[in-house]
């Protein structure tokens, strides 16, 4: 299995329609990240968690929203998906304790239409 | 905000060709990490710096930090390396991630 692992892997929606997409790590790491990554931009940030009762902005959060169920579960949420929500997502997760290095879920491309 | 370049945004290589990607950063940063993108799109991180030098198998990653600077070398290049390599800085003393676009290296059998 998987360290992180991240459904669904591919996922057609329509505009208006509320999407969860979920993440679940192995990995006993306490830090866990949510990323779109978008053709010539790059990853970035939507939302990190640094424990359970810690949730905070990234640098793309409108139109997301986030909930961390237990320190391994951290999910996202599109609230009514748009179009130029189409992307690559990324979950990830790090060690506070180990250095900061990082372990990537395996992507949920999503596709609004 | 912390600006990071990469250059080249793309290289193509024959196999056994020593490679470099650079990696520039404007502000301090606590690490530098390279990550490597294969082409289905998962993710896997290669390196963590703070300083110095690191090495596994064929790769090799430098960070100057006077110069903001960050060197990922491969080499005796393989058609397997072909993937996008991405440069990932975390801010000093803030949680600020921010990640160079990318350079996607093609090695040519």
């Amino acid at each position: 299995d998987a360290d992180v692992t991240q459904t669904p892997r591919n996922r057609i929606t329509k505009t208006g329609k509320r999407i969860m997409l979920e993440c679940s790590q192995t990995k006993g790491h306490d830090r866990m990240y949510w990323y779109r990554q978008d053709p010539g931009l790059g990853l970035q940030l939507i939302y990190y968690s640094f424990d359970v009762k810690d949730i905070n902005k990234g640098e793309i959060s409108d139109g997301y929203s986030v909930s961390r169920q237990a320190q391994a579960k951290f999910s996202l949420s599109l609230e009514s998906a748009i179009p130029n929500q189409t992307a690559l997502y990324f979950c990830a997760t790090s060690d506070s304790r180990a250095g900061y290095g990082y372990t990537f879920g395996s992507g949920t491309r999503l596709t609004v239409v | 905000k912390n600006e990071v370049e990469q250059s080249p945004q793309n290289l193509t290589a024959q196999e056994g060709e020593f490679i470099t990607i650079n990696c520039s950063y404007s502000v301090g940063i606590s690490a530098l990490h390279w990550l490597q993108q294969h082409p289905g799109g998962g993710i896997v991180s290669l390196f963590m710096l703070s300083s110095g030098k690191k090495k596994h198998g064929r790769l090799i990653a430098t960070i100057n930090i006077q110069e903001k600077h960050s060197s990922l070398h491969i080499t005796a290049s393989h058609p397997r390396d072909s993937a996008v390599y991405i440069c990932l800085v975390s801010g000093a003393g803030s949680y600020q991630l921010t990640f160079g676009k990318g350079t996607k290296l093609s090695v040519i059998p």
